[in-house]
């Protein structure tokens, strides 16, 4: 079964400290990773987007590494500031012959503190 | 701002009733997504239309329809609501209709409230 797990479900950081959000799927055939940010009530907001053969992608203060052999990837996010909290999702796609298929991480809140 | 836009932002009904939300993807994208999200799950994709033709079905309830019309524009119906169906509904757009490999470009949701 496709399934994209997101850990921690939560997370509490002091502004300006750094944090890294995991993602480990189990999604196959695989096409791209991708990590959107949705602040709350708003629509998510894509940050990355990776395929098998790219290892990291930066997007400002937010860099984003994928292992596809051990089919992990993380985010993370450098300095943070307040305006990072929001839900991280974590979305990957898988390839079919007929079509494609996005399979969703139950996301990372992530609260960054004054 | 996306560049896709929705309406109405709010929406409160009662169960039984039926209700329309209403998506206009960014200027030159050919495809519709279309995603529910409720309070105690993630993102489920319900439907997504390429050019006036239906692409991909997700977990879309049988009481639930979508068209994608000739200016591109895509309408969510939902009929015999129940108190279940209360969720953020999102409309996503992308150029073509390459779900896997594209990025899409989320408009800001409709929140449905069913009383």
């Amino acid at each position: 079964k496709n399934q994209v797990e997101q850990s921690p479900q939560s997370l509490i950081i002091l502004e300006g400290k750094n944090c890294t959000l995991q993602c480990n799927y189990t999604v196959s055939p695989f096409s791209n990773l991708r990590w959107y940010k949705q602040d709350t009530g708003r629509g998510p907001v894509s940050l990355t987007i990776m395929t098998f053969s790219e290892n990291t992608k930066s997007n400002g203060r937010y860099t984003a590494t994928l292992d596809a052999d051990t089919k992990q990837s993380s985010l993370h996010i450098t300095a943070s500031q307040l305006s990072d909290s929001a839900s991280y999702i974590c979305v990957v796609s898988a390839i079919y012959n007929q079509g494609g298929k996005l399979i969703f991480g139950q996301g990372t809140e992530l609260s960054v503190k004054p | 701002d996306s560049g896709v836009t929705q309406t109405p932002k709010h929406l409160i009904t009662a169960t039984g009733q039926r209700v329309t939300l209403r998506c206009s993807p960014r200027s030159g994208d050919l495809s519709v997504y279309w995603y529910q999200q409720s309070l105690d799950q993630g993102l489920q994709f319900l439907i997504q239309y390429y050019n006036g033709e239906e692409r991909a079905k997700g977990n879309i309830l049988e009481r639930f329809s979508a068209q994608q019309f000739p200016d591109l524009h895509s309408e969510l119906n939902l009929s015999s609501l129940e108190l279940g169906d209360s969720a953020l509904y999102f409309c996503a757009s992308s150029v073509e209709g390459s779900s896997y490999q594209e990025t899409q470009y989320f408009g800001p949701g409709t929140r449905l409230l069913v009383l």
